[in-house]
């Protein structure tokens, strides 16, 4: 059974960009929710999409947007980018109807932001 | 003040020792609470998973949690090399979304042979 799939695993870019990355959950997940994840902060949430729905949002701000397709794929847009955008974006899965915790985290996407 | 705390190290230990690690955490609402462990340039994968207080083991690993004291613990027995990684907390609330979880800074872990 593959994993979460997350690309591109890398990326470089200068402020005022914008970067679009993609998610592709584990088959039969319709639950899936992006992370920044940082050294100083650790992880934080930053929104979960459910049947193509944006379920829940975190505190962070309208430069980070999100969407997800039929499929249950989903994307993750940030524009304008700044400094302190660098981090690892992780995507997680998760199967409907099951608040058990377990979700199934991609190796992410690392964005450096110079 | 964040609303789960952990401490992030690091922590080095020599194979076989038992290891502690804690969160302690705000929020009264949580009745959910895991231990994912993340290796170096991976994703985070779940260890443990808790409902509301008590003890779970699993092999070498026993999670606790004492919701009196908004604290939990992960402790990891005979513990190995490959044991090395970043340990973090996570909790959720009764009620919420499948994917909010709230999650500690994460403990880094080298245990040494």
């Amino acid at each position: 059974k593959a994993g979460v799939t997350q690309t591109p695993r890398y990326l470089i870019k200068t402020r005022g960009q914008q970067v679009t990355l993609s998610c592709s959950p584990i088959s039969g997940h319709r639950s899936v929710s992006w992370y920044q994840q940082t050294p100083g902060q650790g992880l934080q949430f930053l929104f979960e999409y459910f049947s193509e729905t944006q379920r829940n949002k975190g505190n962070f701000p309208g430069r980070f947007s999100g969407r997800q397709f039929s499929n249950s794929r989903s994307e993750m847009n940030v524009s304008t980018l700044e400094l302190g955008d660098s981090a690892l974006y992780l995507c997680a899965s998760s199967y409907q109807g099951a608040n058990t915790g377990e979700l199934f985290f991609g190796e992410g996407s690392r964005l450096t932001v110079l | 003040q964040k609303e789960v705390e952990q401490d992030p190290g690091p922590l080095s230990v020599p194979e076989g020792a038992i290891v502690s690690l804690n969160c302690t955490y705000s929020n009264s609402a949580f009745q959910y609470f895991m231990w994912y462990r993340q290796y170096s340039r991976k994703g985070p994968e779940l260890l443990m998973y808790t409902y509301s207080s008590g003890n779970k083991e699993d092999g070498r690993f026993t999670a606790q949690v004492d919701k009196s004291s908004k604290y939990i613990s992960l402790f990891i027995r005979d513990s190995q090399p490959s044991d090395s990684a970043t340990y973090l907390c996570a909790m959720s609330a009764r009620g919420s979304t499948l994917g909010r979880l709230y999650f500690g800074r994460g403990t880094q872990l080298t245990v040494w042979p």
